[in-house]
């Protein structure tokens, strides 16, 4: 089992419409949470972080965590073309390396 | 904007020839990481360093080392470049966030293509 799985996509959303991505992850005693965004060709760039059960909201961005579940996602609202991107989860585990999923390819629909 | 450099940018290489990639940061972070990804692909962390003179292995094998001299440099080296080590080089470093947690600023990132 992988440590962070994502599902790779692609993820087709409206323009103007609400883009849902998740992420599990198999070491319970992970603390911290990311979501990156990775425009092609470029590096990863964080959107949010988080750390405790709950939601969590940055503009547009929120951040969903359950600890319980081992789950961990990330709601757009009001998408826009310029957020198609690869959105990577990242989970810092019990070794303090920060490991990555595969990544999810989110494409706004204009 | 992020303080992380990497030079080259692109190298384009012919097998056999030792490769060096540089990686420096003016944050002071202590943490730093090397990551390699495939077009497409995911991140595998292949070293990472928690300050000078430290250095570990990450969890993807690689033929590449390592050293940690000074705080803000971080270089990735092959002593014998192959095919099979094309790929996109991130170099990262981390700060301490209030919570505690490990944030990640990377640096543009190297693309190497050994011929």
């Amino acid at each position: 089992q992988k440590e962070v799985e994502q599902n790779s996509g692609p993820l087709s959303v409206p323009e103007g419409a609400i883009a849902s991505l998740n992420c599990t992850y198999s070491d319970r005693v992970s603390q911290s949470f990311f979501w990156y965004r990775q425009y092609s060709g470029k590096s990863p760039e964080l959107i949010m972080s988080i750390y405790s059960n709950g939601d969590k909201e940055d503009g547009r961005f929120t951040a969903q965590l359950n600890k319980a579940s081992q789950y961990v996602s990330l709601l757009i609202r009001d998408s826009q073309p310029s957020d198609s991107a690869t959105y990577l989860c990242a989970v810092n585990n019990r070794d303090d390396k920060i490991i990555f999923g595969k990544g999810t390819r989110l494409h706004i629909l204009p | 904007e992020a303080d992380i450099y990497q030079t080259p940018r692109y190298l384009v290489i012919g097998t056999g020839k030792k490769i060096t990639l540089e990686c420096s940061q003016t944050m002071g972070h202590d943490k730093m990481y090397w990551y390699q990804q495939d077009p497409g692909m995911e991140l595998h962390l292949i070293h990472y360093s928690y300050g000078v003179n430290s250095t570990e292995k990450g969890d993807l094998s690689s033929e590449s080392t390592v050293s940690r001299i000074r705080t803000e440099h971080f270089p990735l080296t092959l002593e014998s470049a192959r095919p099979s080590h094309t790929s996109q080089y991130l170099c990262a470093s981390s700060e301490l966030s209030g919570s505690g947690a490990n944030v990640l600023t990377f640096g543009a990132g190297s693309r190497l293509t050994v011929l």
